[in-house]
């Protein structure tokens, strides 16, 4: 399987402070995305990093990728408390016909007031 | 409009009933997928719908059945459930079935098998 380890499994800070995630995988991919999840809802789309960039910016996230290591990280700065969710990498793999994606184990953020 | 669309939002069963979830979208995407995400795990693959056709199907056991009727909705009917298929199940789009397209999410249905 070359689903994705992401860790910490949880991280709690205080607002105002970055929060980064970490996310590795196994096999080679053609990209990385990044998605969020609010208790019980669906799944929000923060960012897509391609194998061939090594980092990407949107607004206060900061996304880098690592293929020579499989791993990825997702740094959230000047958190805020509206940041609280669960947050899951996930990966294709370059071998699959494209459509599948492969969540990791996600790491549950709690960012106190 | 970029929702995706999703009732009913909670559906309580029992083992031999016969259920349908629906999905919607109107943003012209051509491939519609169905999750199923266990409390405090990732989302797992069911089905991949691509151009209105079934392109992946992982390994689901039968007492799930896709369907497709068009390019904007997706129906999972649910037939003689056990209580472990509860779980949250999220119905998601993108542009088309290459994974280079984000896709977006349902808000679920939270489904209880009793």
């Amino acid at each position: 399987s070359q689903q994705g380890e992401e860790d910490p499994q949880a991280l709690s800070i205080q607002e105002g402070e970055n929060a980064t995630m970490n996310c590795s995988y196994k096999t080679s991919i053609n990209n990385l995305q990044w998605y969020r999840q609010n208790s019980g809802r669906g799944l929000v789309h923060l960012i897509l990093i391609r194998s061939n960039e090594r980092e990407k910016h949107s607004g206060r996230l900061r996304v880098t990728l690592d293929t020579s290591k499989k791993s990825s990280s997702l740094l959230i700065t000047a958190s805020r408390a509206a940041d609280t969710a669960s947050y899951f990498c996930a990966t294709d793999a370059e071998e699959t016909s494209g459509s599948r994606l492969t969540f990791g184990e996600g790491t549950q953020l709690t960012v106190n007031p | 409009d970029t929702e995706v669309t999703q009732t009913p939002k909670h559906l309580v069963m029992g083992m031999t009933n016969k259920k349908s979830l629906k999905c919607e979208q109107h943003m012209g995407h051509r491939a519609m997928y169905w999750y199923k995400q266990k409390a405090k795990k990732p989302p797992e693959l069911m089905f991949v719908y691509s151009y209105e056709k079934l392109s992946i199907n992982e390994s689901v056991p039968s007492r799930f059945s896709p369907e497709c009727p068009n390019s904007s909705l997706l129906n999972l009917h649910l037939h003689a459930l056990q209580p472990e298929d509860s779980a949250l199940y999220l119905c998601a789009s993108s542009r088309t079935g290459h994974s280079s397209y984000e896709q977006y999410f349902g808000p679920g249905t939270r489904l209880t098998v009793t």
